[in-house]
């Protein structure tokens, strides 16, 4: 079994500081996780995705995440945020199922970006 | 490349009514899943087709059904339809679907039931 638990369904900063979103993550198995972005009536983009390489990965419009194993851990971060970074962002957990790897979602976490 | 495509984009219902949900992938790609997203549920897994064949079912009733055709475009049915099938319904295909491929989401269909 495999879930995804992300810490706070709302995170408000200013333009410029640190964003922090946070996901931790159960499963039976090595996982694969990802972190999507979702902009309103849109659907999902992949920003990043661990993949068992390296623990620090870095994505799109300068968003990185560290995965670590002790903590269950895979926490977003970008050190500048821009208001064109308001939007709803999803950590997701993958691992094998008849096949294939279907991931499971969090519940997603609303980034509000004040000017 | 063109992305994922969904159609329609909006559709209205009534209670009691079925519909069908159209998604066509990105060329090249043989693995597609759909997910329903709502306020309350978040996104959650309701199949997934590869090759013409189910290969995956999330926990939803008989009233969900889907299907594959050859060039891999997908539809998804839902009969009899209840307040709860509001939602988005959101299509994502990748090439096979493995462990480390990136799955490309579409814009989603909304559906509302009255």
């Amino acid at each position: 079994a495999q879930s995804v638990t992300q810490l706070g369904s709302h995170v408000s900063v200013s333009e410029g500081a640190l964003v922090l979103l946070r996901c931790n993550y159960s499963s039976s198995v090595p996982p694969y996780l990802f972190w999507y972005v979702q902009y309103p009536n849109q659907g999902l983009q992949l920003l990043l995705k661990y993949t068992s390489a390296a623990t620090l990965v870095k994505g799109i419009n300068g968003f990185e995440a560290e995965f670590k194993k002790s903590e269950t851990s895979f926490h977003l971060t970008k050190p500048s945020a821009h208001m064109r970074d308001a939007a709803e962002y999803f950590c997701a957990v993958s691992s094998p199922s008849g096949g294939s790897y279907i991931p499971t979602f969090g519940r997603g976490t609303s980034l509000i970006v004040h000017p | 490349k063109a992305g994922v495509t969904q159609t329609p984009r909006y559709l209205i219902k009534t209670r009691g009514q079925q519909v069908t949900l159209s998604c066509s992938p990105i060329s090249g790609h043989r693995s597609v899943s759909w997910y329903q997203q709502t306020p309350g549920q978040g996104l959650q897994f309701l199949f997934e087709y590869f090759s013409e064949t189910q290969r995956n079912k999330g926990n939803f009733p008989g009233r969900f059904s889907g299907r594959q055709f050859s060039n891999s475009r997908s539809e998804m049915n839902v009969s009899t339809l209840e307040l709860g099938d509001s939602a988005l319904y959101l299509c994502a295909s990748s090439f096979s679907g493995g462990a480390q491929e990136t799955q490309y989401f579409g814009p989603g269909t909304r559906l509302l039931v009255l």
